[in-house]
């Protein structure tokens, strides 16, 4: 079975420029997840998406980010436009969505992260 | 807001060597809290899952144990071996069942020495 992947696995952009990552989900995965770890932090949660939902949105920065979950598969993240504190690797994750009673148990798979630098 | 701490930050050991891990959280209303490993340029794996209700969790040579109550989770490495070599992270969930965000710690790097 084949794990989170992301796309791309870096990025070098310019500020002002717009960058687009990708997240396809462990298939089967209603619970899709966004985090960032910028230089020298922990890794911050961004957003969660149940299916096509955003369930939570509280740890997105600023309206210069915009998630998407069309359809409730893959994700993208659009970042617009960039800044240079926005330079650092973005992860994605994804849970199944656990029976009723079972919720604790719920475990997120991470994919390998994209690293992005704003010059 | 929860916060989480590890300690120490690094840790250099010689091959063979059992050693721990520490995890603190300050707001003990968890539902579960994970622990990841992440090699250099890669993403996270997930070593093991305690559940609230747990006390700790096996896993070959990995024991993580909780104590709720106190707010600390320790991880448990049984002979070290140089391929263990890597960054540890835990990660705690709230209780807000709106809520299923993690809140990482910021690591511990571990380098097993052969």
């Amino acid at each position: 079975e084949a794990g989170v992947t992301q796309f791309p696995s870096h990025s070098v952009i310019e500020k002002g420029q717009t960058v687009t990552l990708r997240c396809d989900p462990i298939s089967g995965h209603d619970n899709l997840y966004w985090y960032r770890r910028v230089m020298g932090k922990e890794i911050k949660f961004l957003l969660h998406f149940v299916k096509e939902s955003k369930q939570d949105e509280s740890g997105m920065p600023n309206n210069r980010f915009l998630a998407e979950r069309t359809g409730g598969t893959y994700s993208t993240l659009k970042v617009q436009p960039a800044e240079l504190e926005d330079s650092g690797v973005y992860f994605c994750a994804s849970s199944q969505i656990s029976p009723a009673g079972l919720l604790r148990g719920e475990t997120q798979y991470f994919g390998p992260g994209t690293r992005l630098l704003v010059l | 807001k929860q916060e989480v701490t590890q300690i120490p930050a690094a840790l250099s050991v010689p091959e063979g060597e059992n050693l721990v891990l520490n995890c603190s959280f300050t707001d003990s209303a968890i539902y579960n809290l994970q622990w990841f490993r992440q090699d250099p340029g890669k993403g996270l794996t997930s070593l093991l899952l305690i559940q609230s209700s747990q006390r700790e969790q096996t896993s070959g040579r990995l024991n993580a144990s909780l104590d709720k109550s106190s707010g600390r989770s320790t991880l448990y490495i049984a002979a070290s071996q140089p391929g263990d070599s890597a960054t540890y992270l835990c990660a705690v969930r709230g209780l807000d069942t709106g809520r299923r965000a993690l809140t990482f710690g910021s690591g511990t790097r571990l380098q097993v020495q052969p």
